[in-house]
């Protein structure tokens, strides 16, 4: 299993520009989490999906993050217009169903290291 | 404020020496687990306790849960230079299943 997979693993980009973070869940997991970690902050939860459809939002820090959940392997975490605040690494994390006799245990991706200037 | 805060934020000890690290949570949890995260990279699953148990273990790490303190402690024996990282705690709680809220981490140095 090639674990969850994260693009791109580094992201250098000028304030004010759109920012896709892409990720691919483990195959048969279909809890995902979007997390951000910054010195600051620490690790934050933004949006997690369960079956594709956002549970829960409520870290979302504004309307400029949005993320998407079209199908079981693919989501994406769009920033725009990005600001420099928004540097941060990004993880992606995926889990199996408890409902389906899945596992509380979390696996993440490497991270998407972002740089807005 | 967080559900599970760390404690100490940072620990150095000298390879072969035990490292303990604290973590104390404010709301009744359903389970804690423990993640690590060595520099740059993602956090990886260490292990889970359930609120109906106190102790486990797995291979040199033994979690203890005191849900009457509200409190967890993870023990690393004869530590090695390779257990440098970052440890963070993970709750979940009865009112957020499936979602686990992490701590801010003790980030741990073993000298060799």
């Amino acid at each position: 299993d090639a674990g969850v997979i994260q693009s791109p693993r580094h992201e250098v980009t000028e304030m004010g520009q759109e920012v896709t973070l892409r990720c691919k869940p483990i195959s048969g997991h279909n809890s995902l989490f979007w997390y951000r970690q910054t010195m600051m902050r620490g690790l934050e939860l933004l949006i997690y999906f369960n079956n594709n459809v956002p549970i829960d939002d409520s870290g979302m820090p504004e309307d400029r993050f949005s993320a998407k959940m079209p199908n079981a392997s693919f989501s994406t975490l769009k920033i725009q217009p990005s600001e420099p605040r928004d540097s941060a690494v990004y993880f992606c994390a995926s889990s199996r169903d408890r409902s389906a006799g899945g596992e509380e245990t979390q696996y993440f991706g490497p991270g998407t290291r972002l740089l807005v200037l | 404020s967080q559900q599970g805060e760390e404690d100490p934020q940072a620990l150095s000890i000298q390879e072969g020496e035990n490292a303990t690290m604290n973590c104390s949570y404010k709301t009744s949890i359903n389970n804690l687990q423990w993640y690590r995260q060595n520099s740059g990279r993602g956090l990886v699953h260490l292990i889970l306790i359930r609120s109906n148990e106190r102790e486990k273990h797995s291979g040199r790490l033994r979690v203890t849960l005191d849900t009457s303190k509200k409190s967890s402690s993870l023990l690393i024996t004869a530590s090695r230079a390779a257990d440098t990282a970052s440890y963070f705690c993970a709750t979940e709680t009865n009112t957020n299943a499936g979602k686990s809220t992490f701590g801010d981490g003790t980030t741990l140095t073993v000298k060799p």
